[in-house]
């Protein structure tokens, strides 16, 4: 199957600052999303994103599938950002493979 | 739409007893998923459904587990007898046909004591 890995796997910040997650996978695929895991342990769709690159206030997503991986970029941080981010991937059009996550911690 | 909605919430049992998992799908959308996370094995898929037929299940950890969509509004997922080790968050998540992507409800946290 697909192996799914996903850098840093801890990180901390001030809130305020920006930050880049990475996610590598190891096939071609036809899914992939980004995730966020909040406190209460909710996970909230963040973009679905196989190729290209989108905006969603100040997160944005980047994919280079002919290269196989994708980044998640946080600017601007907030507290609220905290919690873990996971990136997931699938070629079969329905199985989504997750990765470890990156836990995000926002100080204030 | 109200999104994906799962019950109970929290459930807490104890070994041996059967628990029961409930889901009920985003309206329209003919695939569902159930999902298990825990600390040592992440996020994996346990089994899928389309149309209502179960069409993966390879995911299943053993015979104890079983799930069911008797209709197009509702899903369930059975332990029976439950163990300490299936003590997890259980998520569910649905799409639609027209797109790839899939949305999770809120989980069932399960303690089994």
């Amino acid at each position: 199957g697909i192996q799914v890995e996903q850098s840093p796997p801890d990180l901390i910040l001030q809130e305020g600052a920006n930050s880049t997650l990475r996610c590598n996978f190891s096939d071609s695929v036809n899914n992939l999303q980004w995730f966020h895991q909040n406190p209460w342990g909710q996970l909230i769709n963040l973009f679905y994103i196989p190729s290209g690159t989108k905006q969603n206030g100040r997160l944005s997503a980047t994919t280079v599938a002919t290269e196989r991986y994708s980044l998640l970029y946080i600017s601007s941080s907030q507290t609220t950002d905290s919690g873990v981010y996971f990136c997931a991937v699938g070629n079969a059009g329905n199985m989504l493979t997750f990765g470890g996550g990156t836990r995000l911690m926002v100080k204030p | 739409d109200a999104g994906v909605i799962q019950s109970p919430r929290h459930e807490v049992t104890e070994m041996g007893q059967e628990v029961t998992l409930r889901c009920k799908p985003i309206s329209g959308h003919d695939y569902l998923f159930w999902y298990r996370q825990t600390m040592m094995r992440g996020l994996e898929l346990l089994i899928y459904f389309n149309n209502n037929v179960p069409i993966d299940d390879s995911g299943m950890p053993e015979d104890r587990f079983s799930a069911k969509m008797p209709n197009a509004s509702f899903s369930t997922l059975k332990i029976q007898p439950s163990e300490p080790r299936d003590s997890a968050v259980y998520f569910c998540a649905t799409r639609e046909a027209s797109s790839y992507e899939q949305y999770f409800g809120p989980g069932t946290r399960l303690t089994v004591t």
